[in-house]
């Protein structure tokens, strides 16, 4: 079946890069999400992309899709201690569904 | 404001005991979600509907209920039948092609 895989975990400095990288398997994906969920709270949609998009900039968020590879990466710049939290890739299959991975925590030192 | 609401927060239950989590959305949404997370795990889908007296099985419904007799409101059960179903609940709802998905803050239950 259809599968969505990141690293679990990820630290950076604040005022850095972070970079968080998923693989996906359908081939038939229309569209992928990152969504963003901080303690004990939902999650929340950050932005998302169409399957036939390379690249997609939203202030502080790039994203960028490699198809042919199935790889989705979210690029946050000058990282704040208020990003911490725990990062979902997602991608909706050529159905209704949306599968989900299971998060990367993102940890922002100061 | 608009947004989905899920009540309560915190819920403790007895096993044995059916219990029914509450999700209301004032987005007019058509679509609407159930997922369980546990931790170190992705979302799982249990139920969908994408429209009102209709709705789907996802990949773990069985144990759960739901119903759909109205556009803002798609309530579900956890039913004795459940075997482990100690998790933190998560409801949405979706309108459009893009399907983006805007959530509730979650229902965390615990069954001892």
């Amino acid at each position: 079946g259809e599968d969505v895989e990141q690293s679990l975990f990820l630290s950076v400095r604040e005022g850095d890069s972070s970079v968080i990288n998923c693989t996906y398997t359908d081939s038939s994906s229309t569209y992928l999400y990152w969504y963003k969920q901080e303690p004990g709270a939902g999650l929340q949609l950050l932005t998302y992309i169409f399957s036939n998009m390379d690249m997609k900039q939203d202030q502080r968020l790039t994203v960028l899709l490699n198809k042919k590879d199935k790889h989705l990466s979210l690029r946050i710049a000058d990282t704040q201690t208020g990003d911490s939290a725990i990062y979902f890739c997602a991608e909706k299959d050529g159905g209704f569904k949306t599968i989900f991975g299971a998060g990367t925590r993102l940890f922002v030192k100061a | 404001d608009g947004g989905i609401t899920q009540s309560p927060k915190y819920l403790f239950r007895k096993e044995g005991q059916n219990v029914t989590l509450s999700c209301e959305q004032n987005l007019n949404h058509d679509a609407m979600y159930w997922y369980r997370q546990d931790p170190g795990q992705g979302l799982r889908l249990i139920y969908y509907s994408q429209i009102v007296n209709d709705f789907q099985k996802g990949d773990i419904a069985e144990g759960y209920s739901v119903s759909r007799e109205k556009k803002e409101s798609f309530p579900l059960t956890v039913t004795s039948a459940q075997k482990n179903p100690t998790a933190f609940y998560l409801c949405a709802s979706s309108i459009g092609n893009a399907n983006e998905q805007y959530f509730g803050p979650g229902t965390r239950l615990t069954v001892t």
